[in-house]
């Protein structure tokens, strides 16, 4: 099994400063057949399902803020908010879809 | 539009099989490539992959977790079944159902279904 560890499991950042979530997994999740990274990420809410934020490590889904991004590559990964908003308040969790699925064990985001 | 949604019981007594049934919508699951998967989350835990059922009967069960899960599906129904046999307080939590192609990433959740283990 792939185990995808996430830091810190928890964070407090003031509004409108920057955020950032780490997250690295026990091999690499970039497969050389398409050079792709396996690796996703998502913001859940209380009482929601995950949401889709990013895919493929660095591609923004559809209708996901541009504050957000994503970086990395091989085995370590970066979640990045660019300017944290009152509605970013969440529990963000790393996922590599290759094998088939794994999760990290979520960061929580909060207010300063 | 996809949707899926998730569906059993509430509350089950330790040792008992739990049955949970995934409906969906705007997707077959006859079409090549298109998969769906059972995804668990205790409170205030993390998410937990269980199984995965493709197009083609292909199955796939977490390790930890392969002896005590069944996946099948009903195309004609456009339904996913999963059975977890001798349920445990451990096993509370929200079970959710997931769309996805091969290979990739999830786009699609159910709402989530709550299920308490307990005598």
């Amino acid at each position: 099994d792939i185990v995808m560890t996430q830091s810190p499991d928890s964070l407090a950042v003031s509004l409108g400063a920057r955020a950032t979530i780490n997250c690295k997994s026990s091999q690499s999740v970039l497969y050389s057949s398409n050079n792709k990274n396996y690796l996703a990420w998502y913001q859940q809410k209380p009482g929601q399902p995950p949401k889709l934020l990013i895919y493929w490590a660095s591609t923004r889904e559809s209708g996901v803020p541009d504050r957000f991004s994503g970086s990395g590559s091989g085995t370590d990964f970066t979640l990045t908010i660019s300017s944290l908003q009152a509605e970013d308040v969440a529990v963000y969790y790393c996922q590599q879809y290759y094998t088939p699925f794994t999760f990290g064990q979520g960061t929580k985001l909060e207010i300063k | 539009q996809i949707t899926l949604k998730e569906s059993g019981p509430t509350l089950v007594k330790p040792t008992q099989t739990l049955t949970l049934t995934c409906t969906f919508s705007g997707f077959s699951l006859s079409i090549s490539g298109v998969g769906v998967g059972w995804i668990r989350q205790p409170p205030g835990k993390a998410l937990e992959w269980l199984a995965l059922i493709y197009w083609d009967d292909d199955k796939r069960y977490s390790p930890s977790l392969k002896s005590r899960l069944t996946v099948t599906k009903d195309t004609s129904k456009d339904q996913v079944v999963l059975t977890m046999t001798n349920m445990d307080p451990v096993d509370t939590g929200t079970y959710y159902c997931v769309h996805r192609v091969r290979d990739g990433y999830i786009t699609y959740w159910g709402q989530g279904t709550r299920v308490t283990i307990s005598s």
